[in-house]
């Protein structure tokens, strides 16, 4: 089975730079992925790591390091409208292609 | 452009009724996922589809919960009879094979009352 974890919520202000972390521990792993959710609206993806390192794509980044079975996802220069909830998934060999979400973590930006 | 289409947006529904919830992949996916999402549980995998067969549905209820697709552009998640427990955001999803991202349709959002 696969286990992922995050904290359940996170605050910041306008302009700061917010690190969210996820660990997770499954047999067969196959990538791991960020999704961005607005309230009452579907998850967008925003980032996808498969091999070590860091994968930067504008203001935000994703980190993975899959010997400690943990990445970040790291959002710059926050603004108000980042306030979402944000989704760790990852994708296990023994679950197929199907993408196997965390509980995701809701971050609240203030001004 | 592309997006996944689902439909009803919105139901509520007596406990003991079917409810049937409907999406259209984008075209030229060929993986399909249904997703069920609770405050309580987050996102949780009811049963996904490659290339119209299904591939696995063991976090789907089977009593109750059936998932099919009858043809390419349409999925359907049908639950039978409906319960109060079943009050939750339906999500479909589809994308390629492997190693890239699933894309979300809006979701339906069921109350059986």
């Amino acid at each position: 089975g696969q286990n992922i974890d995050q904290p359940t919520e996170m605050t910041a202000t306008e302009g700061a730079i917010v690190q969210i972390n996820c660990t997770y521990q499954t047999s067969g792993f196959n990538g791991l992925f960020w999704y961005q959710q607005h309230a009452g609206e579907a998850p967008t993806f925003l980032s996808y790591n498969v091999l070590d390192g860091l994968e930067e794509k504008g203001r935000f980044s994703s980190f993975l390091s899959r010997s400690k079975g943990y990445s970040y996802l790291l959002l710059k220069e926050l603004q108000m409208k980042d306030s979402a909830s944000y989704l760790c998934a990852v994708r296990d060999r023994q679950a197929g292609t199907a993408l196997i979400f965390g509980k995701g973590t809701t971050l609240s930006v203030s001004s | 452009d592309a997006r996944v289409t689902q439909t009803p947006r919105h139901k509520v529904t007596e406990m003991g009724q079917e409810v049937t919830m409907r999406c259209q992949p984008i075209l030229g996916h060929n993986t399909v996922f249904w997703y069920r999402q609770t405050m309580m549980q987050g996102l949780e995998l009811l049963a996904y589809f490659r290339n119209r067969a299904p591939l696995d549905d063991s976090g789907m209820p089977k009593d109750r919960f059936s998932a099919e697709m009858p043809d390419a552009t349409l999925a359907t998640l049908k639950i039978q009879p409906s319960e109060p427990r079943d009050s939750a955001v339906y999500f479909c999803a589809s994308g390629l094979e492997v190693n890239t991202e699933a894309f979300f349709g809006q979701g339906t959002r069921l109350t059986v009352v």
